[in-house]
């Protein structure tokens, strides 16, 4: 099965911190997304990419960035951290033989 | 308002009983759904999808689409205590596009 690893598993910082989480998939999947998960909202769409060097606006982009270095490694930016990003985010990497979504376990960070 | 709307929120069933999720997208372009299922600490995983109207069968899994009322359902048979877990419904307009999530249903099945 094809295998998302993100990094850290847990992430604890200050209002108007630097945050930077990880992404690597290595089963050759081109599409890679960047969701926040939040209880009454499901998940939501944060900034998604094509291939390497490539990058797409989600839903909820603001106070977001995030880079696609290579085809593997997909990372998400948070420059001035704020409490309301305080949530678990999932990495995702997408299958185009049959559509099917892989995710990573999930970084659950704490914005004080 | 959220594009896809998912209910109920929560549902308990007993073990060997059956399970009815239901999903209602806003948005007429979508025409693929998913459903992914996420148990406690881990990502959400692929359960099946459907694309066309009809009822499509997978074990004790069947979904349902109408897309003329953009409803999407999914019924589990023979509920087993292993599938208690937060469930999502997912649409997108077309093949490869991003995936909009609905809010999930919380399934407890219990002994």
């Amino acid at each position: 099965e094809a295998a998302v690893t993100q990094s850290p598993r847990n992430k604890v910082t200050v209002t108007g911190g630097n945050v930077t989480l990880s992404c690597r998939q290595t089963n050759s999947h081109n599409y890679m997304y960047w969701y926040r998960q939040d209880t009454g909202h499901g998940l939501r769409l944060i900034h998604y990419s094509y291939g390497a060097g490539n990058l797409q606006i989600g839903d909820v982009p603001d106070g977001y960035k995030a880079t696609r270095t290579t085809q593997e490694d997909f990372f998400l930016l948070l420059e001035l951290a704020s409490p309301s990003q305080t949530s678990l985010y999932f990495c995702a990497s997408l299958d185009r033989d049959n559509e099917r979504l892989f995710f990573g376990h999930g970084t659950k960070l704490s914005v004080l | 308002q959220q594009k896809v709307q998912q209910s109920p929120e929560s549902l308990s069933v007993p073990e060997g009983g059956m399970a009815s999720l239901n999903c209602t997208s806003s948005d007429r372009n979508f025409q693929y759904f998913w459903w992914y299922r996420q148990h406690s600490g881990e990502g959400p995983k692929a359960l099946m999808s459907i694309f066309s109207d009809g009822d499509k069968k997978e074990g004790r899994f069947t979904a349902h689409l109408n897309k003329a009322s953009l409803h999407v359902s999914l019924h589990i048979r023979d509920s087993q205590p292993s599938d208690s877990a937060l469930y999502f419904c997912a649409a997108s307009g077309s093949s490869g596009q991003k995936l909009v999530f609905g809010q999930g249903t919380i399934l407890k099945v219990y002994l």
